[in-house]
């Protein structure tokens, strides 16, 4: 059972480059999630999919686009990468919005993101 | 300001060795989720606490959530190197637009 798959593991881009971050999950999860992860500043939102449909910005969503391609795909978009975008990059799903205590958010492993 | 915060920061303890770390919100809290996360890798679950005073244990590790709702402590008994991460709580709070807010993190790690 492979979760929440997440691709690339890592990627090295130059400031202006654009590239997508796809993520997939099996687990027929209704809403799903990008957060970014810094250190000292811990997990914060970029965007969530509440359901199939529907994108909503969440705490840092500047820089970032996202599709919901279908129920199982969440896409983050960087159209002109900054130095600034250099994180690590989670996507999670979960069945109910943000989860609940017997269906919590299920993570996948990351994406290690440099902007030169 | 943030609204929940992680203590301590950091932590180190040797091997066998008990410990606790905290979660405290500024606000009343609908839910409380605690996971952890090894090095280079993705959060896993560990528990959620919603009703005040309720306790909740796996294996060697117990949560429990204040009965204000507003602090949440996680306990560790006879740490092993296998507990070594990054301790992550994330809150809910009532609402309409709460969304899931996680605190910066507490790492542990543990001497063998």
């Amino acid at each position: 059972n492979a979760g929440v798959t997440q691709t690339p593991k890592f990627q090295v881009l130059k400031t202006g480059q654009s590239m997508t971050l796809q993520c997939a999950q099996d687990m027929n999860h209704n809403s799903m999630y990008w957060y970014r992860q810094d250190p000292g500043m811990g997990l914060r939102l970029i965007y969530y999919s509440a359901s199939e449909g529907t994108t909503d910005k969440g705490e840092v969503p500047n820089g970032y686009n996202v599709s919901r391609l279908n129920k199982r795909e969440f896409s983050l978009r960087l159209e002109s990468a900054a130095p600034s975008q250099t994180s690590v990059y989670f996507c999670a799903s979960s069945e109910a919005l943000w989860g609940s205590r017997n269906q919590p958010q299920h993570f996948g492993d990351g994406t290690r993101l440099s902007i030169l | 300001s943030q609204e929940l915060e992680q203590s301590p920061q950091s932590l180190i303890v040797q091997e066998g060795k008990n410990l606790t770390i905290n979660c405290t919100s500024s606000k009343t809290l609908y839910g409380l989720y605690w996971y952890k996360q090894k090095y280079g890798e993705g959060l896993i679950f560990l528990m959620m606490l919603q009703k005040g005073g309720e306790e909740k244990s796996h294996e060697k590790i117990t949560a429990k959530l204040d009965e204000k709702k507003q602090q949440s402590s996680l306990h560790i008994t006879a740490s092993q190197p296998s507990h070594a991460g990054i301790y992550l709580c994330g809150a809910v709070y009532t609402g309409a637009n709460s969304k899931l807010t996680f605190g910066k993190g507490i790492t542990l790690s543990v001497r063998p």
